[in-house]
């Protein structure tokens, strides 16, 4: 049972570039996640998915976009790298649950992204 | 605005001491407050979870507190091991659709020997 997995764990990119990062969950969960984890802050939301086919703005959501067409895969895209998008990126995924928040988020272990 | 703030910003220890480590938090609608555990390289990991009824719950050596009334969470770590070395991250859950958390920043705890 891998859990969620993130490909790749490591990427240099240059400005302007685009790049998709990867993100695979075999816990049959219905929601997931993108985050981006930078020093000094907590997690931010980016953009995350409450089923297939379905995708919603976080917290920061600008420069980014997703896909889920898959219920176990959520993709994210940048799509012109810029030096500000260099951080770690975290993907999550937790199950709808009967309560409201009351399910815990599991996450991968994140990919180092340097944008030069 | 829904804000998680934690302190101290980080903290060294001697192997075998006892910590506490502070969270406070102005989150509304609140759900639950959960710690997790942020090793080097890894992805956070859920240590325990409280709803607003909840005032402590332990998981081994780590017992975390809840006050709902001055939003205020506490977490302490008995007898640390070297293995505790990590982030602590308070984090809190919204009553609401999509299960969204807010997360505080982290303590950054070194156990040394």
């Amino acid at each position: 049972n891998a859990g969620v997995t993130q490909t790749p764990k490591f990427r240099v990119l240059k400005t302007g570039q685009s790049m998709t990062l990867l993100c695979a969950q075999d816990m049959n969960h219905e929601y997931m996640y993108w985050y981006r984890q930078d020093p000094g802050m907590g997690l931010r939301l980016i953009h995350y998915s409450v089923g297939e086919g379905t995708t919603a703005k976080g917290e920061v959501p600008d420069g980014y976009n997703v896909s889920r067409l898959k219920k176990q895969n959520f993709l994210l895209g940048l799509e012109s790298a810029a030096p500000s998008q260099t951080s770690v990126y975290f993907c999550a995924s937790s199950y709808r649950g009967a309560i409201l928040g009351d399910q815990p988020q599991h996450f991968g272990d994140g990919t180092r992204l340097s944008i030069l | 605005k829904n804000q998680v703030e934690q302190s101290p910003q980080s903290l060294i220890i001697l192997e075998g001491k006892n910590c506490t480590l502070q969270c406070n938090y102005t989150v509304s609608p609140f759900s639950n407050l959960r710690w997790y555990k942020q090793d080097t390289g890894r992805g956070p990991v859920s240590l325990t979870i409280m709803t607003f009824s909840e005032n402590t719950k332990s998981n081994g050596r780590y017992t975390a507190t809840l006050d709902a009334d001055t939003k205020q969470s506490s977490l302490h770590i008995t007898a640390s091991q070297l293995s505790d070395s990590a982030s602590y991250i308070c984090v809190v859950s919204l009553m609401e659709y999509g299960n969204k958390l807010v997360f505080g920043a982290g303590t950054i705890l070194r156990v040394k020997s």
